[in-house]
């Protein structure tokens, strides 16, 4: 079945760092992938989705790219913020609605 | 997009009570869907909540525990049953809003975060 696996964590980096958090998946089709975040005391809110192979989804200064030929979609940030600080979940879903989640990655950044 | 309000935020319960969470969406949605976030772990579906009729539930999870109700497009109830301290989870509503497979987006309720003691 469907599945994703996401780098263990915690990552902890000091301010300006650069971040990769490695999210790997197993799907048959064209799944749509997603990461997902939650900040200390919020809900889930979507970060970035991309729905096909070799599209690049981007929000906030995060970037994934959809790499069907590696079956990954790496979430990275080019100078990560305290403000960063969160659980981040990479998600698949095979569109009828229903969400797969990795284990969930949870990133410190100290000033 | 669609805006989500769940209640309780928070609740202790006593083991083998019954507590339902309400599920309230600010538009009428086609699919609802209630997951589970044990502590420290990711999240898991628990059962799609259908509108008119049972809903369905994923491997693992039985009517009987975690019984479902989807009177209308736009509200949801999920029931723990029974509960034990293995319960003790923060329980999500998920709305699917766009078009299916394209434009897919799913919102989240803030959760609400169960300890049974």
């Amino acid at each position: 079945g469907n599945s994703v696996t996401q780098m263990e964590g915690p990552v902890t980096l000091s301010e300006e760092a650069f971040l990769t958090i490695n999210c790997t998946y197993t799907a048959t089709g064209y799944p749509s992938l997603f990461w997902y975040v939650q900040y200390p005391g919020e809900g889930l809110q979507l970060l970035l989705k991309a729905t096909k192979a070799d599209d690049k989804g981007s929000n906030k200064g995060f970037e994934a790219t959809y790499r069907k030929e590696t079956t990954s979609f790496h979430l990275e940030k080019g100078s990560v913020q305290v403000s960063d600080s969160a659980v981040y979940f990479c998600a698949l879903s095979d569109n009828t609605g229903k969400l797969i989640f990795g284990q969930g990655t949870t990133l410190q950044v100290k000033p | 997009s669609a805006v989500i309000s769940q209640k309780p935020s928070r609740d202790i319960c006593q083991r083998g009570t019954s507590l339902t969470i309400q599920c309230q969406v600010d538009s009428q949605v086609t699919m609802m869907f209630w997951y589970r976030q044990q502590p420290g772990q990711s999240l898991t579906l628990i059962a799609t909540a259908n509108q008119g009729s049972e809903a369905t539930y994923e491997s693992g999870f039985v009517i009987d525990k975690f019984p479902i109700s989807r009177p209308n497009l736009t509200f949801s109830t999920l029931t723990v049953s029974n509960m034990s301290p293995e319960d003790s989870s923060i329980y999500l509503c998920s709305v699917e809003d766009g078009d299916r497979g394209v434009n897919t987006e799913a919102f989240f309720g803030q959760g609400t975060r169960l300890t049974v003691v």
